[in-house]
Order: C-alpha cells, then sequence, then structure tokens
C-alpha cells in the first residue's frame, strides 16, 4: 500500500524567503507524485506533478519539486515566498499500475507567510 | 471551462438524520471522485466512477454511504444515517479519464457538520 509523509504540519516563513515544505513517499513500485494547493474554504488545486522523466518539475506560481528515488522523497520548494502563498498544501501518491490509480494525499502542511 | 460545482456548501445536521451532496463535473470528464477530508488530515477517496460504472469504493463505509451516477454525468453522495465522525467536508473532483496522469479539478467541497 501507499503512503505519503509530510513533516511539519505548519511551516512559517518571512516574505521573500526559501519555501521548503517537505513529502516522502512509500511505493512498492515507481510513483507518480503530485503536490496540490488548498486555500481557504476552496477545493484543491495542483500545483505540479511528476510521472516519468526529468526528476525537477517545475509548477504553477514558482513552485518546483525534485522526485529523489533513493530518498523516497518530492519535497516542495520556492525560492521566494509571497503572502499569496499562504495556503495548506497536500502531497499525493497515487500508482500508475493499479487499477484505479487512486490518488493517496499526507495529512497537510498548512503554510504561514509573515510580512 | 465551468469548474466542478458542488451543492450545497455548507449543511449541518443532527446525528442519524440523512443528508445528500450534488456534484456536477466539468463537462466531458469520464471521471468522477467523491473525497472525505476531516478537519487536519488529507483527502481519502471514497469512490470512484468511470462514466457510469464504479471504480473503487473499498473506502466507502457501505452501511450508511452511498453513491450513484446516473447517465454518467452528475453525480449524489448519500448518508443515511450519519454520525459525528462523519462531520467532514466532502470534496468531488473530476479528471477526462482514470488514469492519474490526468490531473483531478476539485470542486470547492460541502461542509457537512453532524450533531
Amino acid at each position: 500500500a501507499q503512503s505519503v509523509t509530510q513533516l511539519g504540519s505548519h511551516v512559517s516563513v518571512s516574505e521573500g524567503a526559501l519555501v521548503l515544505l517537505r513529502c516522502n513517499y512509500s511505493s512498492s513500485v515507481p510513483p507518480y507524485l503530485f503536490w496540490y494547493v488548498q486555500y481557504p474554504n476552496q477545493g484543491l488545486q495542483l500545483l505540479l506533478k511528476y510521472t516519468t522523466g526529468a526528476t525537477l518539475v517545475k509548477g504553477i506560481n514558482g513552485f518546483e519539486a525534485e522526485f529523489k528515488k533513493s530518498e523516497t522523497s518530492f519535497h516542495l520548494t520556492k525560492p521566494s515566498a509571497h503572502m499569496s502563498d499562504a495556503a495548506e498544501y497536500f502531497c499525493a501518491v497515487s500508482d500508475p499500475q493499479g487499477g484505479s490509480e487512486k490518488l493517496v494525499f499526507g495529512k497537510g502542511t498548512k503554510l504561514t507567510v509573515n510580512p | 471551462e465551468a469548474g466542478v460545482a458542488q451543492s450545497p456548501r455548507y449543511k449541518i445536521i443532527e446525528k442519524r438524520q440523512s443528508v445528500a451532496f450534488w456534484c456536477n463535473p466539468i463537462s466531458g470528464h469520464a471521471t468522477l471522485y467523491w473525497y472525505q477530508q476531516i478537519l487536519g488530515q488529507g483527502p481519502k477517496l471514497l469512490i470512484q466512477f468511470q462514466n457510469n460504472g464504479v471504480v473503487d469504493d473499498s473506502q466507502l463505509p457501505k452501511d450508511r454511504f452511498s453513491a450513484e451516477r446516473l447517465k454518467g454525468v452528475d453525480s449524489t453522495l448519500k448518508i443515511q444515517p450519519a454520525k459525528l465522525e462523519d462531520s467532514a467536508v466532502y470534496l468531488c473532483a473530476s479528471s477526462r479519464d482514470f488514469s492519474s496522469y490526468n490531473e483531478q479539478f476539485f470542486g470547492p467541497g460541502t461542509r457537512l457538520t453532524v450533531l
């Protein structure tokens, strides 16, 4: 069974500082990996995804993530935080060889950006 | 293109009552998902439809939850009778087909409070 662990339920950064949100996964097969963002009272929006190919993936709003198989990690980064980045971020994994290819989400990390 | 629509946005009921949620996916999307998001946790897949057939309902509490997608378009999720632990946000998502290569688009959710 697949699982996702997001280290740190809350992360606080200053505006302009580096954002680093950690995600580790467990999967018996090469997974697909995703980061979603959720703003208050809204649904989830896809930030970026890794399926195959280049391990450094660029997404929307200046975010990127790197798939590191040896570390079973898929950490999300952004060089310079903006106030509008304050939201909750979810890492998810799916098994592309499974029957339903369902997403398994982590518990989320709430990002606060201080002025 | 219009997004995933859900109604109602908020619902408060007492335990043992019944409740139903409605979802209209993005036009042309064959796959529809219902997720349960309990406060402080990531979304958990309840049921996945491909057109009007069920692909995965392994995590749906079938003694009290039911879902249908008649005609392969909109869908209804029902809880009967509700328990206190059913308090959560119920998210509907859709994608072009069930391959996880395809992005899932999420609706704003229905926040259910069971008293």
